[in-house]
């Protein structure tokens, strides 16, 4: 079954702890993306990538940190130094035999920082 | 600066009814328009796109019609069903894969 997951689907942490959200995609999609989501609030862009070993700072980078070493794994760490992380987090992957506008999406992961 | 607004929070609609969703949208170079749908605690689905080259789009109960000089698009579902009943979100981009998106409108569909 081809698609993107996400790990964990619920995690907590203590405030002040960095924390690191997984997501894998066997899509073989060239780009992939990080967004948050709030109560009420649109999807907003963390940070994206569109090839291996290179990645940009999206709407919303400030306290986030990306690596890109695999094309199938984009994981993403919520630094101390971000200051509201609790949120829905989610990855998308486009590219590959599918349209680069179309992403598609990972089930989510809700952090919570206690 | 929010460049696409869904200024209706929430829509309630009848079974077999119309759905209409309306987006809007500041950024003129956006060229490619897309439609997802969420349900809760769940990564967004896409539904149905058209680029900006086009004024109509269908996909079996789902519509998507642009109006480029009113910087406007909608969405119509027609006829909605129960398994509507979730969030949905307009996006945009202007560049390979920088999605901008609404803030999202609840349909709620009732019997």
């Amino acid at each position: 079954d081809g698609g993107i997951t996400q790990s964990p689907k619920y995690l907590f942490r203590k405030e002040g702890q960095n924390v690191t959200l997984s997501c894998e995609q066997n899509l073989n999609h060239d780009a992939m993306y990080w967004y948050r989501q709030d109560p009420g609030q649109g999807l907003r862009l963390i940070y994206y990538s569109h090839i291996v070993n290179d990645f940009q700072k999206g709407d919303i980078a400030e306290g986030y940190s990306v690596s890109r070493e695999k094309k199938e794994s984009f994981p993403l760490t919520v630094t101390s130094a971000q200051k509201n992380p609790t949120a829905f987090y989610l990855c998308a992957s486009s590219g590959g035999q599918d349209s680069y506008n179309e992403q598609f999406f990972g089930p989510g992961t809700r952090l919570t920082v206690l | 600066d929010q460049q696409v607004k869904q200024n209706s929070p929430s829509l309630s609609v009848q079974e077999g009814r119309i759905s209409i969703l309306n987006c809007d949208y500041t950024n003129s170079m956006f060229d490619y328009f897309l439609w997802y749908k969420k349900y809760p605690a769940e990564g967004p689905t896409f539904l149905i796109s058209i680029s900006s080259i086009k004024d109509k789009n269908e996909d079996g109960r789902f519509t998507v019609f642009l109006n480029k000089s009113a910087k406007h698009l909608s969405l119509h579902i027609v006829p909605s069903q129960p398994g509507d009943s979730a969030v949905y979100f307009c996006a945009a981009t202007d560049s390979w894969g920088k999605l901008q998106f609404g803030a999202g409108t609840q349909v709620v569909v009732t019997p």
